[in-house]
């Protein structure tokens, strides 16, 4: 089956940038898509199609992928930014819809 | 705006039959395709599979034998049922709205969940 893989955790201070990855054999071929959630609530979409961005997601939020590695990117981290990440795609037939294990990013 | 409402049981017996329904508002459910994805506790998120507004579905190879999805488009609700369930099914289950966009190549498309519920806790014990 097919697997997106991300690092457990993630640190930064408040205005350090924070980067996180995913990797994942048909990212080549396949769109990353990145959810933010935090504690009690339901995901939200912060990237799509690698890097655009929905209304509403402040510019520091940004996407990028190359290979097999998608990464988030968030340029002067915030702490109500403390959240977990998770990253999603689909396998190269599009019948495998997967979600990465998840980052939990800390900003103190 | 589409909004999505989870509802449903929040405890069910080992070995019975989940059933939870989705109610779509401020939009048609017509015309799009639309997920379940499941959280358990303290863990990530996994998605269940879709339904389009037409009937037709697309699961998880984890799941398939024991989920069913559903569409009622005159009350623009779509469902999901499972069974039998056990502790390991304990979770938040999320409905989703799919947007769909074309790739490239023809005849391939992305998917992703574009809007989400609130999700609803499922609780399975005796």
């Amino acid at each position: 089956s097919y697997e997106l893989t991300q690092p457990p955790s993630v640190s930064v201070s408040p205005g350090q940038t924070a980067r996180i990855t995913c990797s994942g054999d048909a990212l080549p071929k396949k769109f990353a898509y990145w959810y933010q959630q935090k504690s009690g609530q339901a995901p939200v979409l912060v990237i799509y199609e690698d890097r655009k961005r929905p209304s509403g997601i402040p510019e520091r939020f940004s996407g990028s992928s190359s290979g097999t590695v998608a990464t988030l990117t968030i340029s002067g981290a915030q702490v109500e930014d403390e959240a977990d990440y998770y990253c999603y795609s689909t396998d190269t037939s599009a019948n495998h819809w997967v979600f990465g294990g998840g980052t939990k990013l800390t900003v103190l | 705006q589409v909004q999505l409402q989870e509802s449903g049981p929040g405890l069910v017996k080992p070995s019975e039959t989940l059933s939870l329904t989705c109610t779509v508002s401020g939009g048609s459910i017509s015309g799009s395709y639309w997920s379940w994805i499941r959280q358990p506790p303290g863990k990530g998120l996994e998605w269940i599979g879709y339904i389009y507004y037409s009937g037709s579905t697309n699961y998880n190879p984890s799941l398939e034998s024991r989920v069913t999805m559903s569409v009622d488009t005159s009350k623009d609700q779509f469902s999901l049922r499972m069974s039998p369930v056990t502790a390991a099914d304990t979770a938040v289950y999320y409905c989703a709205r799919v947007e769909r966009t074309t790739s490239t190549a023809p005849g391939h498309y992305y998917y992703y969940m574009d809007v989400w519920g609130k999700g609803t806790t499922v609780t399975v014990s005796s």
